[in-house]
């Protein structure tokens, strides 16, 4: 039973285009919602998170939204580069716990 | 600095035997997890520790897991009587506790392969 689903194994988008990434979950008790990046042979690393409170946070290219009543949050990449191709894992904590459940990840290629 | 270490890289075994993976959290780190990647899946959740203590051990999969930090910084995943199944990447991740943020830092992983 996956509590947090990315629906889309992969993506794929040109350079300078935006790209979006999609997540759902089912869990109403989550809190806190992260994305992660992940290189091959690479531990998965932080990108960015937001807060049950907001629906939106940005970091750079980075803009992160939540829509509570539709559990659904989705990652904006503005502009999308080359470097950017990477397996991307959406990931949720409930409140009180400190466990992460993540989702099957999307493999985003961002094509020159 | 340096970030989390986990050693060895790669690990080959026989099924049946005993195995140990070690992770070396980011210096000052009190917050531990150990997570289990299988391939075409997300992390999952295996054990935390906070300082010495297992705080929340639920996703061990079953009493062949078994995982210590003695000291609070340094911890080891064991595993028993290993079967194919078993085989996945594991990767360790810490994180400071107080912090601003709720991210945890991830290391590279030990991918293990029970043959």
């Amino acid at each position: 039973d996956q509590q947090v689903k990315q629906n889309s194994p992969s993506l794929s988008v040109q350079e300078g285009r935006i790209s979006i990434l999609n997540c759902d979950y089912t869990n109403s008790m989550f809190d806190y919602f992260l994305w992660y990046k992940k290189y091959p042979a690479e531990g998965p690393t932080f990108l960015i998170s937001i807060s049950s409170i907001k629906d939106k946070n940005e970091d750079g290219r980075f803009t992160v939204f939540l829509n509570k009543s539709a559990k659904h949050l989705s990652l904006h990449i503005v502009p999308s580069q080359p470097g950017d191709s990477a397996v991307y894992f959406c990931a949720a904590r409930q409140g009180g716990s400190e466990k992460l459940v993540f989702g099957k990840g999307t493999k985003l290629t961002v094509n020159p | 600095g340096a970030g989390v270490s986990q050693t060895p890289s790669n690990k080959v075994t026989e099924k049946g035997k005993y195995v140990e993976l070690r992770c070396d959290p980011i210096s000052g780190h009190t917050a531990l997890y150990w997570y289990r990647q299988s391939l075409g899946q997300g992390p999952e959740f295996l054990i935390y520790f906070q300082g010495t203590g297992a705080a929340d051990d639920s996703g061990l999969p079953n009493d062949r897991f078994f995982a210590v930090r003695p000291e609070g910084s340094v911890s080891t995943l064991k595993i028993q009587r290993t079967e194919r199944g078993d085989s996945a990447v594991y990767l360790c991740a810490s994180r400071p506790t107080g912090g601003a943020g709720n991210e945890q830092f991830f290391g590279p992983g030990t991918r293990l392969t029970v043959l």
